[in-house]
């Protein structure tokens, strides 16, 4: 069983859909990640998070600490936002470094 | 500021040969994280390293691999021996202390003949 789980595996929608993405983690964490892999292969950081709620232009990450739980949402979804969206949780019971641990990914398919 | 910049792009081996990956981090970062990406499979960690010291290098195999962080140049993933299995995509990643965002380089994809 992976440390981190997400939901759902494949998510497609419409174009000005709201999406949301959820991501689960088992044990203490220092910090949760939200990652953004575009369909070339490349790894784009979109927030770190150990609290609350961040925000950045259509995109919103929120954690709950205490249910051990984040959730990544898209307002206004564009076919740009396409990619595969990714859940890592770092420190603490992930063996105390900076390292990561990785959910398997959310694959985002956004139509026009 | 240049961002994480990884190289080779692609890299072909056939069995046996040696596989070097480089990985030079954004300027002020001295935090190197390599990450493993297996054909349809998430990303796994490989290793930590600092400058000119390994942190942590729990997700490493045992055999054939190894990396370095020297005091000048770029961070390097050997992989000595490759075998099929070895063909993934490797990612580097750097921070510039404890406790902030990763950003990570576009990755290596290794594929072995």
């Amino acid at each position: 069983k992976n440390e981190v789980e997400q939901s759902p595996q494949n998510l497609t929608a419409q174009e000005g859909e709201f999406i949301t993405i959820n991501c689960s983690y088992s044990v203490g964490i220092s910090a949760l990640h939200w990652l953004q892999q575009h369909p070339g292969g490349g790894i784009v950081s979109l927030f770190m998070l150990s609290s609350g709620k961040k925000k950045h232009g259509r995109l919103i990450a929120t954690i709950n600490i205490q249910e051990k739980h984040s959730s990544l949402h898209i307002t206004a979804s564009h076919p740009r936002d396409s990619a595969v969206y990714i859940c890592a949780a770092s420190g603490n019971d992930y063996g105390g470094s900076e390292k990561l641990v990785f959910g398997k990914g959310t694959k985002l398919t956004v139509n026009p | 500021n240049a961002g994480v910049m990884q190289n080779p792009r692609h890299l072909v081996r056939r069995r046996g040969q040696e596989a070097r990956l480089r990985c030079s981090p954004m300027k002020g970062h001295s935090h190197v994280y390599w990450y493993r990406q297996l054909p349809e499979e998430g990303l796994k960690f490989m290793v930590y390293l600092q400058k000119e010291n390994i942190i942590d290098e729990s997700g490493m195999p045992k055999e054939r691999f190894s990396a370095e962080f020297p005091k000048e140049g770029p961070s390097i993933l050997r992989i000595q021996q490759v075998v099929r299995g070895d063909s993934a995509a490797y990612f580097c990643a750097s921070s510039k202390q404890l406790n902030q965002p990763q950003h990570f380089g576009d990755g290596t994809r290794l594929s072995i003949l």
